[in-house]
């Protein structure tokens, strides 16, 4: 079936380091990749997104790229903070369904 | 995104009894969506709602049941039938928009246990 896949499950990173996660999704037709952060027992928050018909997209420290060939999509957080610890969550879809990945667990060491 | 509230935080249920978690929103999405999250896991969806009296099975729907009667409810009723129903509950919701997908946007949670 769909699916999405999400590595490392774990990430750990000096203050001011970069972090990429990559994750790579099966449905040819998913359009629409999403990332959220969800810190401990809160819920889960869009921090940037993108649709199938641009190849990157950037937002400050955050940037998402896009590879619908390959089918793989990455997340980059420059000058990384302490407050930049948490899970972060891919996601994939079209109409408006998303199947999610399992989760990497970002910590930021001071 | 205080436009979407769950009810209640936490929530204990004991053998044989259904319990139901509410889902409110006031952002005027269409659809709604209930997830399950366990520790170490991505969400897993149970059911969704493209629009009121219509919802469609996700992919872990068995032992659970939704309605949806109204624009602004969606709330979800774990059954006796769920063996296992310890874990965190989302729901979310998705406006239509311009240009295509638009994001979900989550509520706060309502973490189940087992009495």
């Amino acid at each position: 079936g769909e699916n999405v896949e999400q590595h490392p499950s774990t990430l750990s990173v000096q203050e001011g380091d970069s972090a990429v996660i990559k994750c790579t999704y099966s449905d040819s037709a998913s359009n629409y990749f999403p990332w959220y952060k969800q810190e401990l027992g809160k819920r889960p928050q869009l921090i940037i997104d993108i649709r199938s018909n641009v190849g990157e997209k950037k937002d400050q420290r955050i940037a998402v790229t896009l590879n619908k060939t390959a089918k793989h999509f990455s997340l980059h957080i420059t000058e990384t903070q302490p407050e930049d610890s948490a899970v972060y969550f891919c996601a994939g879809g079209s109409q408006g369904n998303l199947i999610f990945g399992k989760g990497t667990k970002l910590s930021v060491k001071p | 995104d205080g436009g979407i509230t769950q009810s209640p935080k936490y929530l204990f249920r004991k053998e044989g009894q259904n319990v139901t978690l509410s889902c409110e929103q006031n952002l005027n999405h269409d659809a709604m969506y209930w997830y399950r999250q366990d520790p170490g896991q991505g969400l897993r969806l149970i059911y969704y709602s493209q629009i009121v009296n219509d919802f469609q099975k996700g992919d872990i729907a068995e032992g659970y049941s939704v309605s949806r009667e109204k624009k602004e409810s969606f709330p979800l009723t774990v059954t006796s039938a769920q063996k296992n129903p310890t874990a965190f509950y989302l729901c979310a919701s998705r406006g239509q928009g311009k240009g295509g997908n638009q994001p979900q946007h989550f509520g706060d949670g309502t973490r189940l246990s087992i009495l």
